[in-house]
């Protein structure tokens, strides 16, 4: 059981370079997160999809956009990629919006 | 404005004894607790939570205890070991919110030696 998968694990972009995160779930859960953490800081949520079909933005969505393909894949598109998005993504999904949430390796990602 | 606070960026301790954690947080509409626990190149991996229905939740070495009025809970380590060395991430959840994100504390280094 593979859990939260995340693809690429890193990538070196260019600034306005563009590029897909991919995220894929396979505990058949209903919710899922996009959170960004940033050194000495928590994770901070950029976008969430409470259930297949619906997305909201969190507290750091600028700069991002979101698609929710299916109820197991919830990828995070940075359509021009800037130095001030260099960062650790983590992906997460939880069966419900109010239960635990489980993580992904995440993708370490630099914005030159 | 951070809702949820851990205030100590770092706690060492030794191996055998209790490591303590704290967290505070701000916001009363906050109801449900989560601790996670961060290895280096990992993703956050879920420890231990606590409903605000209960003061006290216990998962073998761990212990979360929830003080409502005080806006504060605190996570026990009993007894710490080296590999509990890790970055400890506070959590907080409001469960009436639709599609409830975590709001997260900054985290707390703990380093365990031998």
């Amino acid at each position: 059981n593979a859990g939260v998968t995340q693809t690429p694990k890193f990538q070196v972009l260019k600034t306005g370079q563009s590029m897909t995160l991919q995220c894929a779930q396979d505990m058949n859960h209903n919710s899922m997160y996009w959170y960004r953490q940033d050194p000495g800081m928590g994770l901070r949520l950029i976008y969430y999809s409470a259930s297949e079909g619906t997305t909201d933005k969190g507290e750091v969505p600028n700069g991002y956009n979101v698609s929710r393909l299916n109820k197991r894949e919830f990828s995070l598109r940075l359509e021009s990629a800037a130095p001030s998005q260099t960062s650790v993504y983590f992906c997460a999904s939880s069966a419900t919006g109010v239960e635990t949430q489980y993580f992904g390796p995440g993708t370490r990602l630099l914005v030159l | 404005d951070q809702q949820v606070k851990q205030n100590s960026p770092s706690l060492s301790v030794q191996e055998g004894r209790i490591s303590i954690l704290n967290c505070d947080y701000t916001n009363s509409m906050f109801d449900y607790f989560l601790w996670y626990k961060k290895y280096p190149a990992e993703g956050p991996t879920f420890l231990i939570s606590i409903s605000s229905i209960k003061d006290k939740n216990e998962d073998g070495r761990f212990t979360v205890f929830l003080n409502k009025s005080a806006k504060h809970l605190s996570l026990h380590i009993v007894p710490s070991q080296p590999g509990d060395s890790a970055v400890y991430f506070c959590a907080a959840s409001a469960v009436d919110q639709a599609g409830t994100a975590l709001i997260f504390g900054k985290g707390t280094t703990l380093s365990v030696s031998s």
